[in-house]
């Protein structure tokens, strides 16, 4: 079985503040990929960063960054210099053998001006 | 541009009836999707189409139905066996269904209130 866990439900930081999601992921699977997503009040998911289990390099993209360790089964998501514009729900999500997008139950991030 | 769209935004219904939620993508992916999500939870996979005129269930199916009769649209009812139909909705497209190489996109929702 597939399984996603991001234990933070709710983060609230002050504005420029560092913060880091959490994402712990449990698969059986040898060849996975990793997912986060973004979903803004409006409601629509907004696809951020996509990683497959062979590849454990942090990616960074402009205040975002993402950490892989495979040792840990850990997915976790950084935004440096928090802005209220990222105020949302972030969600991790897992596809493995099943075909099918496994998805935490998300976090709750607001950014306090 | 384009995209996925879902009418309505907010959709009430009478307990007991019937209700089809629309959903339309002009990015001319085979995949589509829908998934349901309560407040606190995350996206559960109702219904999933990789290709026109063939869908496969998803984890939570029973009390909806679905049909792929063309390449853009993927329909969703929730039926009136569907014990808790009020929900965020959420229809999404992919290039192709399955092994994680290309990524879902989303259309905006639609609420469903069921009284």
């Amino acid at each position: 079985a597939q399984k996603v866990t991001q234990a933070q439900t709710e983060i609230s930081v002050v504005e420029k503040e560092d913060v880091t999601l959490d994402c712990v992921y449990e698969t059986r699977d040898t060849t996975y990929y990793l997912f986060w997503y973004k979903q803004p009040p409006s409601g629509e998911l907004v696809f951020l960063i996509r990683r497959n289990s062979f590849d454990e390099q942090n990616e960074i993209s402009g205040r975002y960054s993402w950490n892989f360790q495979k040792s840990t089964s850990s997915f976790n998501f950084t935004i440096t210099a928090s802005q209220v514009v990222d105020s949302a729900v972030y969600f991790c999500a897992l596809e493995g053998g099943s075909e099918k997008l496994v998805f935490g139950k998300g976090t709750k991030l607001t950014v306090n001006p | 541009d384009g995209g996925i769209t879902q009418s309505p935004k907010y959709l009430f219904r009478k307990e007991g009836q019937n209700v089809t939620l629309s959903c339309e993508q002009n990015l001319n992916h085979d995949a589509m999707y829908w998934y349901r999500q309560d407040p606190g939870q995350g996206l559960r996979l109702i219904y999933y189409s990789q290709i026109v005129n063939d869908f496969q269930k998803g984890d939570i199916a029973e009390g909806y139905s679905v049909s792929r009769e063309k390449k853009e649209s993927f329909p969703l009812t929730v039926t009136s066996a569907q014990k808790n139909p009020t929900a965020f909705y959420l229809c999404a497209s992919s290039i192709a269904a399955g092994s994680g190489k290309y990524e879902q996109y989303f259309g905006p929702g639609t609420r469903l209130t069921v009284t």
